[in-house]
């Protein structure tokens, strides 16, 4: 079975501090997973996916596969980030798992 | 472009009752999916559509049926409401490998069962 893990809720960063949103996930295959992002008053869009290793937004995210973790990392959080986050896995079968979300705020 | 749309945005039921929720998108997208969100829970997968004419069952697809009526619209209906099925709707397309391509989202259906 397969499951994704977002164990803060809440998280609050001031303005220009590091933040970190944590994800871990259970899955026997091979993984593909994505950061989602809803702001307030917006619809959930993609944020960014594994297999691009891209950076949005100043925004970049590792798999290890050994800690079976995807944390989403930004080193200097700005207001404009403030928004629910959702990570997500892709399973073979095309279907997407994720997890319950962390609202992330940051302070002026 | 208007996207993925859904009606109606905001729908409360009795127990017992029907409805179907309604999605659209104009994107030429192939695959369609349906969630539910409850509070404090992720979006879970209801039914999703690969392509026009096929339909699977997701992670969530009791008391559920899905029609892909055809490639632009992909509907959701509910035969006999349960307050269990509270919850919020939301419809996604994607043009077509997931792993490539990005979901876009509808607005989201407020569904109350009472």
């Amino acid at each position: 079975a397969q499951r994704v893990t977002q164990p803060e809720k809440l998280l609050s960063v001031f303005k220009g501090a590091p933040v970190e949103l944590k994800c871990n996930y259970s899955y026997s295959g091979s993984p593909e997973l994505f950061w989602y992002v809803q702001y307030s008053r917006q619809r959930l869009q993609l944020l960014l996916r594994h297999i691009s290793r891209e950076s949005i937004k100043g925004f970049t995210a590792d798999l290890n596969k050994g800690e079976t973790s995807f944390h989403l990392k930004k080193p200097f959080a700005q207001e404009e980030d403030s928004a629910m986050y959702y990570c997500a896995l892709l399973n073979t079968g095309n279907q997407f798992y994720f997890g319950t979300g962390t609202s992330l705020t940051v302070i002026p | 472009n208007a996207g993925v749309t859904q009606t109606p945005k905001f729908q409360v039921l009795k127990t017992g009752q029907s409805m179907t929720l309604q999605c659209a998108q104009d994107m030429n997208h192939n695959s369609m999916y349906w969630y539910r969100q409850d509070p404090g829970m992720g979006l879970r997968l209801i039914y999703y559509s690969a392509s026009e004419g096929t339909t699977d069952k997701g992670e969530v697809p009791n008391g559920y049926n899905v029609s892909r009526l055809n490639k632009r619209e992909f509907s959701l209906r509910l035969e006999s409401a349960a307050p269990s099925q509270t919850s919020v709707y939301f419809c996604a397309s994607m043009l077509g490998l997931a792993v490539y391509n990005e979901q876009f989202f509808g607005p989201g259906t407020r569904l109350t069962v009472l």
